[in-house]
């Protein structure tokens, strides 16, 4: 049974950087999928922060600009997200995913984790 | 303001069909992306339900299934059960943000 389980800090200060980590059971990260980082804030619908592969390889959200990096760690079976400068706006509910290719370039986000609330306040 | 456009809720008594549609555009749907629905609980995991705008994972109910139109996709539920009470999101590319989007979520209850 594939399981994801995001962790970090749950209050982060504004100008201050958001990092998170997925850490994946019952899979191997080396294997091929993209990771991708999604985002509830509250009230609001989902949105699609980035993902990113086991080879290092990104795709990213134009909307967060230079703000995010995402990495992979292969020895841990974990993958990360960083966002910076972080304001009140980026508080939300942060989701890890793993996406799966089921046709040619065709893809659906098959598991997911719980969530991890983070909140950006002094 | 949700690039794919769904109803805020929908409601059915229970053994009814519902259906939540979900409105794009040329640069997302129209384009010829593929159309994936999840099933989101508060505090819970959001669920796969219906990928590739009509194929069903695995230990999904029949009871679920799932089109594709012009710039529109839709998911019906029969059969309406209260297990099936939930926030529902579709989910497509847009070619023109280059970026995975979301429906702003439909809330479902079952009466």
């Amino acid at each position: 049974q594939v399981q994801l389980q995001e962790s970090g800090p749950g209050l982060v200060k504004p100008s201050g950087t958001l990092s998170l980590t997925c850490t994946v059971s019952g899979a191997s990260i080396n294997n091929d999928y993209w990771w991708s980082w999604v985002r509830q804030a509250p009230g609001k619908g989902l949105e699609w922060i980035g993902e990113i592969y086991h080879s290092g390889g990104t795709n990213y959200n134009p909307s967060f600009k230079n703000r995010v990096t995402m990495t992979v760690d292969m020895s841990t079976n974990q993958f990360s997200l960083k966002l910076t400068s972080v304001t009140a706006a980026d508080t939300a509910v942060y989701y890890c995913a793993r996406v799966r290719e089921y046709g040619p370039q065709k893809y659906c986000s098959d598991y997911w984790g719980e969530g991890t609330l983070v909140v950006v306040s002094s | 303001q949700s690039v794919l456009t769904q109803p805020p809720s929908v409601s059915g008594a229970p053994g009814q069909r519902v259906t939540i549609s979900c409105s794009g555009s040329a640069s997302n749907i129209g384009a010829d992306y593929d159309v994936n629905w999840y099933q989101s609980l508060p505090g819970k995991a959001p669920k796969l339900v219906m990928y590739g705008n009509s194929h069903r994972p695995s230990g999904v109910p029949d009871r679920f299934s799932g089109s594709r139109s012009g710039t529109s996709a839709s998911l019906a539920i029969t059969g309406l059960q209260a297990e099936d009470v939930a926030d529902y999101y579709c989910q497509s590319y847009d070619r023109g943000l280059t970026a995975w989007v979301f429906g702003g979520g439909t809330k479902l209850t079952v009466l």
